[in-house]
């Protein structure tokens, strides 16, 4: 079935370096890619996406990359700031019906002063 | 434009009892979808909704079910609950689309289910 893996469960980094958290998925079919932000007791909030049909989309200090061939997709962060400490979640947009999203297990980075 | 509101944002159940989770989309959107965070296990997709119909469900147990009215508003329900129903439930709505075309969810700030 549809599955999303996501690594590391737990990073923890420098002010000032960079972060990379990493998804697999399972369906060749899924063509949309987007990455939330969850800050402690807040909504998700959509930060970058990417489509299937783009190798790389970058948007000041982030960046997500995209392999179709390998089925993986991810997250980058440079310059880290302590207001980036939250939970990170990818997610894959299967085209099996509706406008059905299925998330990683999130990632809880953490920026050290 | 107001965003996706949920009530009640906190409530404390016993288990065996049900309960329900109100969402409200924002204007124009007729998407709703449902799902349930746990620490560990991050969101997990419980339904979705579109023009009062049930377009796509996930793994749940049938105690869990929802409906939604016709400008839009969602309702879920949780009957017989379990300890293990504590979570929190978001809702995310968005507008209508493209078959095979996603379109952006929002989410709601969630409604803390807590099952003593």
């Amino acid at each position: 079935g549809e599955n999303v893996e996501q690594h590391p469960s737990t990073l923890s980094v420098q002010e000032g370096d960079s972060a990379v958290i990493k998804c697999t998925y399972s369906d060749s079919a899924s063509n949309y890619f987007p990455w939330y932000k969850q800050e402690l007791g807040k909504r998700p909030q959509l930060i970058i996406d990417i489509r299937s049909n783009v190798g790389e989309k970058k948007d000041q200090r982030i960046a997500v990359t995209l392999n179709k061939t390998a089925k993986h997709f991810s997250l980058h962060i440079t310059e880290t700031q302590p207001e980036d400490s939250a939970v990170y979640f990818c997610a894959a947009f299967f085209t099996g019906g509706g406008n059905k999203l299925t998330f990683g297990t999130g990632t809880q980075l953490k920026v050290e002063l | 434009k107001a965003g996706v509101t949920q009530t009640p944002r906190y409530l404390i159940k016993t288990r065996g009892q049900q309960v329900t989770l109100s969402c409200s989309p924002i204007s124009g959107h007729r998407s709703v979808s449902w799902y349930q965070q746990t620490p560990g296990q991050g969101l997990q997709f419980l339904f979705e909704y579109f023009s009062e119909t049930q377009r796509n469900k996930g793994n749940f147990p049938g105690r869990f079910s929802g409906r939604q009215f016709s400008n839009s508003r969602s309702e879920m329900n949780v009957s017989t609950l379990e300890l293990g129903d504590s979570a929190l439930y978001l809702c995310a709505s968005s507008l209508p689309g493209l078959a095979g075309m996603y379109n952006e969810q929002f989410f709601g700030p969630g409604t803390r289910l807590t099952v003593l």
